[in-house]
Order: structure tokens, then C-alpha cells, then sequence
């Protein structure tokens, strides 16, 4: 099946400071990605899509200024969590829609992320 | 109501048992679901997708009621790998967006 990396698998960094999640897809062109969290003991929560070459469109509740999406290519996008504190802590996971098959998605292996 | 609702568990159930899980949606227009697979810490894997006729895939059988907006799976002889938080995934349509159930917790016991 389609692959899809992320990076990095984690991070650890002090609060206020920025941090870049990569994903990609590696066999396949995605026009569409979708950046999920999830916290302890609770499911994917969608926080926004991206699609190529256009502004992501934010769920309702996350803030854009603050979750910066990227999505230049047809095999990258990044997500930058900007001034992070300790409640961004969580599991962020990408997903991604090859162009070809609209109903769907493969999911990154995540990202997980602990603001001190 | 939440757009996908699932069974709230944990399912605590011996080796070899047969486990069943259930799913509900509100969206009356949605085209396709899945059956995702979670691990500890890990990211979702698809197990199935559901078909309105019913699939079947080794011990793993799923069913969807699009009438009463039901699916569900059914694990028989149930085996030590299959614990895992199981996600009943609703897709709205070409192109929309998935939309994820809560999850349900199973633990297979030895």
C-alpha cells in the first residue's frame, strides 16, 4: 500500500519555542493532506486540510496563526507548531489522499510531541 | 448527537472468544466506512472497509446497515495480537473528509 513518513517521530522542546512536522508521501502525489491530534485515551481529532498549492482549511476551534500548514508540493506537507506550550503536548498524525483515489487515506506513523 | 458513535468499552474477553462491535452515524448522506485498527502510541491502520453487502476478511466480518445507519465487525476466535482500539471510520463522499468514531477498546486475554 501507499506509504506515508513523518518527521520527525518526536520531539521534545521547551515552551514558546516552534516546532516543524514534516509529512510525506512517498509513492504517490496527494493533493490533499490532513493533519490530525489525538491526546491520551481520546481519537483522532481533525484539525485541518491541506491541499496543494492553497491555504489549509482549519477545523473549527484551531487556531491558524498558531498551527501553521505548508503544502507546496504534491508530496509535502509541513505543519509548524508556533510559541508551543505544555497543553500542545499530544500525537500528531498525518494523513494523505492519493489524487487517484479520492475515498482513501493513508496515515502517517505520527509525531509525538512533549512541551516542557 | 456526535456524527459516528461507537460502543463505549473496553472489551475485556478470553482467547478464542467471539467479540462484536458497533457503530452508529448521523450523516444520512455518507458514502463509505472503514474498520481502522489503533495500537498504543501507534498511528490507525485500515483493517476493512464495509461494503452494504457484507465482507469478510479471515476471522474479521463486517456489516452495514445503511438503512439504519449501523455497522458493525465481528472478530471470531479472537487472538492476543487483535488487542487494539478499533475506529469506526465514516467518509461524508468523494472527496470529504473521514470523520472518526471514539474508538473501542479490546483486550484479548490469555
Amino acid at each position: 500500500g501507499a506509504v506515508v513518513s513523518q518527521h520527525p517521530s518526536w520531539v521534545i522542546c521547551k515552551s514558546g519555542t516552534s516546532v516543524k512536522i514534516e509529512c510525506r508521501s512517498l509513492d504517490f502525489q496527494a493533493t490533499t493532506m490532513f493533519w490530525y491530534r489525538q491526546f491520551p485515551k481520546q481519537s483522532l481529532m481533525l484539525m485541518a486540510t491541506s491541499n496543494e498549492g492553497s491555504k489549509a482549511t482549519y477545523e473549527q476551534g484551531v487556531e491558524k496563526d498558531k498551527f501553521l500548514i505548508n503544502h507546496a508540493s504534491l508530496t509535502l506537507s509541513t505543519l509548524t507548531v508556533t510559541s508551543a506550550h505544555p497543553e500542545d503536548s499530544s500525537f500528531y498524525i498525518c494523513s494523505a489522499r492519493d489524487w487517484a483515489d479520492q475515498e482513501t487515506q493513508y496515515f502517517g506513523p505520527g509525531t509525538r510531541l512533549l512541551v516542557l | 448527537r456526535k456524527e459516528v458513535e461507537q460502543d463505549p468499552g473496553p472489551f475485556n474477553v478470553p482467547e478464542g472468544a467471539t467479540v462484536a462491535f458497533n457503530c452508529t452515524y448521523s450523516n444520512s448522506a455518507s458514502q463509505s466506512f472503514f474498520w481502522y485498527r489503533q495500537d498504543c502510541r501507534k498511528e490507525p491502520k485500515l483493517l476493512m472497509s464495509v461494503y452494504s453487502s457484507g465482507n469478510e476478511d479471515g476471522r474479521f466480518t463486517a456489516q452495514l446497515n445503511r438503512a439504519s445507519q449501523y455497522i458493525s465487525l465481528l472478530i471470531r476466535d479472537s487472538k492476543l495480537s487483535d488487542s487494539a482500539t478499533y475506529l469506526c471510520v465514516v467518509n461524508g463522499g468523494y472527496g470529504q473528509n473521514f470523520v472518526f468514531g471514539p474508538g473501542t477498546r479490546l483486550s484479548v486475554l490469555p
